[in-house]
């Protein structure tokens, strides 16, 4: 079945650094992406989140961009914190309700 | 404001046994979706319910079931208890759970079956 998944298992980066966490997707009539961050024993937390008709969008130290030529998504954070330091999602919808979650991208941030 | 809530936040069962998890959505919202999130994986979607109906379902056998409240809150019920059956169990709510619309996960309920 189609699926979506990440590249990286785990990405070490250093206080201050910018962090890029990717993400792959296969299928092609998905229209809406988000990612979520989730911190151990807790829910995922809601980041930011993206529709098929855009390429690019920004919150607070993040942006997420979108490629619907190669089925790829990123997750960019500004000035990566300690706080940072979680397991990162991406979702994306294949059936109008239902979240497809990939494996996950473990954060970690050094000092 | 209160986010979504469940109960109880962890659970030991033995094989066999049934258990019934709760979750209360964020006021305002009407849908409720469960998860399953097996350790080191992401979460599994098991159903999503809206107005009381069950709009869709994951693969999950019947041994999964839930229902939805009046009040929006749901129960997700899940008989003969195997040990693959440990997970985080993650609710989440939206307002319609439409497309395009964001899901708010709960704190999970953290399911042992022994």
């Amino acid at each position: 079945g189609e699926s979506v998944g990440l590249h990286l298992p785990t990405l070490s980066v250093q206080e201050g650094d910018n962090s890029i966490i990717n993400c792959a997707y296969s299928n092609s009539a998905s229209d809406y992406f988000i990612w979520y961050k989730q911190e151990s024993g807790k829910g995922p937390q809601f980041i930011i989140d993206i529709r098929s008709n855009m390429d690019k969008r920004q919150g607070q130290r993040v942006t997420v961009l979108l490629n619907k030529t190669v089925k790829h998504l990123s997750l960019q954070i500004a000035a990566t914190q300690p706080g940072d330091s979680a397991v990162y999602f991406c979702a994306e919808t294949f059936s109008g309700y239902a979240l497809n979650f990939g494996k996950g991208t473990s954060l970690l941030v050094t000092p | 404001d209160a986010g979504v809530t469940q109960s109880p936040t962890h659970l030991i069962k033995t094989r066999g046994q049934h258990v019934t998890l709760r979750c209360s959505p964020i006021s305002g919202h009407k849908s409720v979706s469960w998860y399953q999130q097996v350790l080191g994986q992401g979460p599994q979607f098991i159903f999503q319910y809206y107005e009381k109906e069950e709009r869709g379902r994951g693969n999950f056998p019947d041994r999964f079931s839930a229902r939805q409240f009046p009040n929006y809150s749901s129960e997700l019920n899940v008989n003969a208890l195997l040990l693959g059956d440990s997970a985080l169990y993650l609710c989440a709510s939206s307002g319609k759970g439409q497309a395009g619309e964001t899901q708010y996960f709960g704190p999970g309920t953290r399911l042992l079956v022994l």
